[in-house]
């Protein structure tokens, strides 16, 4: 099984909310990661947790907030985004690092 | 010079024909390579990855190594309209093992 999960699959939020994503994997992976994808474009890595620490930020605004509560899970709060953080967040997970990563299917964002 | 390049297309090739994608890439210290399957709306899927110089097949899909050339590519046998989707190849930074590297992804179309 490579199932990761994540909620919710859409989210429209105001400039003023606050509100998080969730992400879950149970296949004993330690390597957890958020990446933001825009439309025709790759997707761009923002947070990598390695066994349950937070390994690499890509210099994300500070209004992206991530945590990892346990090895199975992931969150990423946000607060106060603006509208070009509209995107297509996805949760992604590997056995270690530099390992082949599973990605779940994503939730859709809209800044409003 | 982009780190991880791809053809972005549309390659358009008639069903039941070879599917050819490229990716060359600029780190040298790169180890491990990766083929993502992306349909519109949806998350990248994991179809190959690859460490080791030289071909690996699995199913109709086989996945070629030439770390010399700084090359990886993805053959597709017996296309199938299913199999329309953009590709996306990854490649591992070697100075942080849990970082991949997308290419902008090359957009595939079979034909009936």
């Amino acid at each position: 099984d490579t199932e990761v999960t994540q909620t919710p699959k859409h989210l429209v939020m105001g400039m003023t909310n606050k509100k998080s994503l969730k992400c879950e994997q149970h296949m004993g992976h330690r390597a957890m990661y958020w990446y933001k994808q825009k439309a025709k474009k790759p997707p761009e890595l923002m947070f990598v947790y390695s066994y349950e620490k937070l390994s690499i930020n890509e210099s994300v605004p500070s209004r992206f907030s991530p945590e990892c509560p346990n090895s199975s899970l992931l969150n990423l709060h946000l607060h106060a985004l603006q509208p070009e953080d509209s995107a297509l967040y996805l949760c992604a997970s590997s056995l270690g690092s530099g390992d082949e990563q599973y990605f779940g299917p994503g939730t859709r964002l809209t800044v409003t | 010079q982009k780190e991880v390049e791809q053809n972005s297309g549309p390659l358009s090739v008639p069903e039941g024909a070879i599917a050819s994608l490229n990716c060359t890439y600029s780190d040298r210290g790169s180890q491990s390579f990766f083929w993502y399957r992306q349909y519109s709306g949806k998350s990248p899927e994991l179809i190959m990855f690859i460490y080791s110089n030289g071909d690996k097949e699995d199913g109709r899909f086989t996945a070629q190594l030439n770390k010399a050339s700084q090359y990886v590519s993805l053959l597709i046998r017996d296309s199938q309209p299913s199999d329309s989707a953009t590709y996306l190849c990854a490649v591992n930074w070697h100075s942080s093992a849990s970082k991949i590297i997308f290419g902008s992804g090359t957009r595939l179309s079979i034909r009936p």
